[in-house]
């Protein structure tokens, strides 16, 4: 299926770093959500974004919409032992193209945290 | 309110067996989407239901097969297991098809021996 680039792919930091992770894509999209899995859980809707420019804060977390709708960035401040998992980027098409998802997800962004 | 709930979390199967997969979306959400993720293909898109209707399907073979009933409640199906289908399997719901925000379960791990 239909995939996001998304980078880096693992991070490994020490506790109280910032961390930043970004999506890119070829396609442009009407909302952009970021979610965190813990390992054998679901994802968890950190963050959605509507609008071109948009930056929207939750916590330490803050995401933004690009510009050109065809990316999107993640940037967790002062990190903490709980910040660990896999971060997911998100983009939805707002239209359905039969046989494909109009949510469509990047590879994750694994984060790893020295205490 | 309740969140999206899987049932059961865990379930062993052997190889050509079937097996049933219970999700009950967030009260109030009508529509419910299915995903399958694996350490190398990452979640993939299996179908999504709204209305009891099958609205759009994946790319998955035939013996992937799911339902909707009126209390929006899904079911998905996987006859004749194979060593491939192990995996993370996931339901999203949201309140309607033009609703861009999902919200997944906690997820069923299936293991196909």
């Amino acid at each position: 299926g239909q995939q996001l680039n998304q980078s880096p792919q693992s991070m490994f930091i020490q506790e109280g770093e910032d961390v930043s992770m970004n999506c890119t894509s070829s396609s442009i999209f009407n909302t952009w959500l970021w979610y965190k899995q813990d390992p054998g859980e679901g994802p968890v809707l950190l963050i959605a974004l509507y609008k071109a420019g948009e930056l929207t804060s939750n916590g330490r977390l803050t995401a933004q919409f690009g510009i050109t709708r065809k990316d999107s960035f993640l940037n967790i401040s002062a990190s903490i032992p709980s910040d660990v998992g896999i971060y997911f980027c998100a983009g939805h098409l707002g239209f359905i193209i039969q046989g494909a998802q109009k949510l469509v997800f990047g590879q994750g962004t694994r984060l790893t945290i020295n205490p | 309110k309740a969140g999206v709930t899987q049932t059961p979390r865990y379930l062993i199967k052997t190889r050509g067996q079937q097996v049933t997969l219970s999700c009950s979306p967030i009260s109030g959400h009508r529509s419910v989407s299915w995903y399958q993720q694996t350490p190398g293909q990452g979640l993939q898109f299996l179908f999504e239901y709204f209305s009891e209707t099958q609205r759009n399907k994946g790319n998955f073979p035939g013996r992937f097969s799911g339902r909707q009933f009126s209390n929006s409640r899904s079911e998905m199906n996987v006859s004749t297991l194979e060593l491939g289908d192990s995996a993370l399997y996931l339901c999203a719901s949201s309140l309607g098809p033009s609703s861009n925000e999902q919200f997944f379960g906690p997820g069923t791990r299936l293991t196909v021996l």
